[in-house]
């Protein structure tokens, strides 16, 4: 079974700062992906960056960046020079093997606010 | 990256009544995937719509509660049956594009059940 673990209900980070999202995860599957969601108040989730298990370098994706610690199965998502617009729901989800087909496990989300 | 559209965006039901949520993508995904997202909550996978058999069940849904239809590639449906105020959330359908990793998701339909 595979698991994410998202311990920050919410978070604040003033505008023009960086800021961390923290995600753990658990699987038993030799290969995975892991990705980062966000979701503002209108309620679509948007794509933001994917990180395969195998993958040597760290993902990055504009003032996005994962921070991927596999020894540590951790998956932090890095949030450059933040904007208010930044402000939302963030979900860390992971597949397993299988590539894109497989279904995605969510973890419980953070909310990020960005104060200006 | 992926289009992927659903219809309605938003409805309030009345409970008791079935709505049929569509969902389309502009390109063909080897499978879809139907979520649900109850207020304050994450997503939970409901189903993954498999194009010409029957939709595969997460545990704790019914294909009795949410019928599921893929027709073709690019087009699914998912029912919501017999509603109750219970069954207001959030429903996001999802594809992933053959040869890539990502997944996309739909713009969400945002039902009430009253």
């Amino acid at each position: 079974a595979q698991k994410i673990t998202q311990t920050q209900p919410g978070m604040f980070v003033q505008e023009k700062e960086a800021v961390t999202l923290d995600c753990t995860y658990d699987t038993s599957d030799p290969s995975y992906g892991l990705f980062w969601y966000k979701q503002p108040s209108s309620g679509e989730m948007i794509f933001l960056i994917y990180q395969g298990s195998y993958d040597q370098q760290n993902a990055t994706e504009g003032r996005y960046s994962l921070n991927f610690q596999k020894a540590r199965k951790s998956a932090n998502l890095v949030i450059s020079a933040s904007q208010l617009g930044d402000s939302a729901m963030y979900f860390c989800a992971m597949r397993g093997s299988g590539g894109s087909n497989y279904k995605l496990t969510f973890g419980k989300g953070t909310l990020l606010t960005v104060n200006p | 990256s992926a289009v992927i559209s659903q219809k309605p965006s938003r409805d309030i039901c009345q409970r008791g009544t079935s709505l049929t949520i569509q969902c389309q993508v502009d390109s063909q995904v080897t499978m879809m995937f139907w979520y649900r997202q109850q207020p304050g909550q994450s997503l939970t996978l409901i189903a993954t719509a498999n194009q010409g058999s029957e939709a595969t069940y997460e545990s704790g849904f019914v294909i009795d509660k949410f019928p599921i239809s893929r027709p073709n590639l690019t087009f699914s449906t998912l029912t919501v049956s017999n509603m109750s105020p219970e069954d207001s959330s959030i429903y996001l359908c999802s594809g992933g594009r053959a040869g890539t990793d990502t997944q996309y998701f739909g713009p969400g339909t945002r039902l009430t059940v009253l």
